[in-house]
């Protein structure tokens, strides 16, 4: 079965930094980008980016470029997204989501989440 | 920054058609995508390149494409297909992706 795993829910004080994970099984992880989508309680979905782990090549939406970082570890078939200091404004849901480039060029495959709680 | 317009929400009653629409400027250059979110679910995609259908979603969603807009269409709508839904696309360039603001579709 093809699937994305993340990591639980973290909650964290502002000022502090974050890294949450995303583990691909059941495909081949390093022929399939891997982008991150975060959601708000009760507003939309903002696509941040994504990144291909064969060679960590990383395209950030510019609303994103310069606030958290994306790497990805393709020994281990994870990605991650990460932050160096946490801001209230970062708490939301994020997912990771596998692009499938050809044919389909979407999000085909989704994680269950990974919920980002900030306060002080 | 490119922004997709999608109307916040639409009704309709069970049985009946239900069309979601998405402006964008760029949509006559670059392909329309739909995602479902049902409440605490991650979503799922339901219509890719403007009018295909991932393989396990029901035939009575599709997708249509007309200049600057593209139109998801739900046929003989069941209770079960209520949740918000979300067009996706690129900017002129296609270096930039971006979701609509979502609609959420409410069967009465």
């Amino acid at each position: 079965e093809v699937q994305l795993v993340q990591s639980g829910a973290e909650v964290k004080k502002p000022g502090e930094s974050l890294k949450i994970s995303c583990k691909g099984s059941g495909y081949s992880f390093t022929t399939y980008w891997i982008g991150w989508v975060r959601q708000v309680p009760g507003k939309g979905l903002e696509w941040m980016g994504i990144i291909y782990p064969s060679d960590s090549d990383t395209r950030y939406s510019p609303t994103f470029q310069g606030q958290v970082t994306m790497s990805a570890d393709k020994s281990i078939s994870t990605a991650y997204l990460q932050w160096s200091s946490l801001k209230a404004s970062d708490s939301a849901m994020y997912y990771c989501a596998r692009f499938d480039w050809d044919p389909v060029r979407a999000f085909d495959i989704w994680g269950q989440g990974t919920m980002v709680s900030v306060s002080s | 920054s490119y922004d997709l317009t999608q109307p916040p929400s639409v009704s309709v009653s069970p049985g009946q058609t239900a069309r979601i629409t998405c402006s964008g400027d760029a949509l006559p250059k670059q392909y329309g995508y739909w995602y479902q979110q049902k409440p605490g679910q991650a979503p799922v995609l339901v219509i890719y390149k403007d009018t295909e259908r991932p393989s396990g979603i029901p035939e009575r969603f599709s997708g249509s494409s007309s200049g600057t807009t593209v139109t998801l269409t739900i046929s003989g709508v069941q209770a079960e297909d209520e949740a918000d839904y979300y067009c996706q696309s690129a900017d002129n360039t296609g270096a930039y992706r971006v979701f609509g603001g979502g609609t959420k579709l409410t069967v009465l």
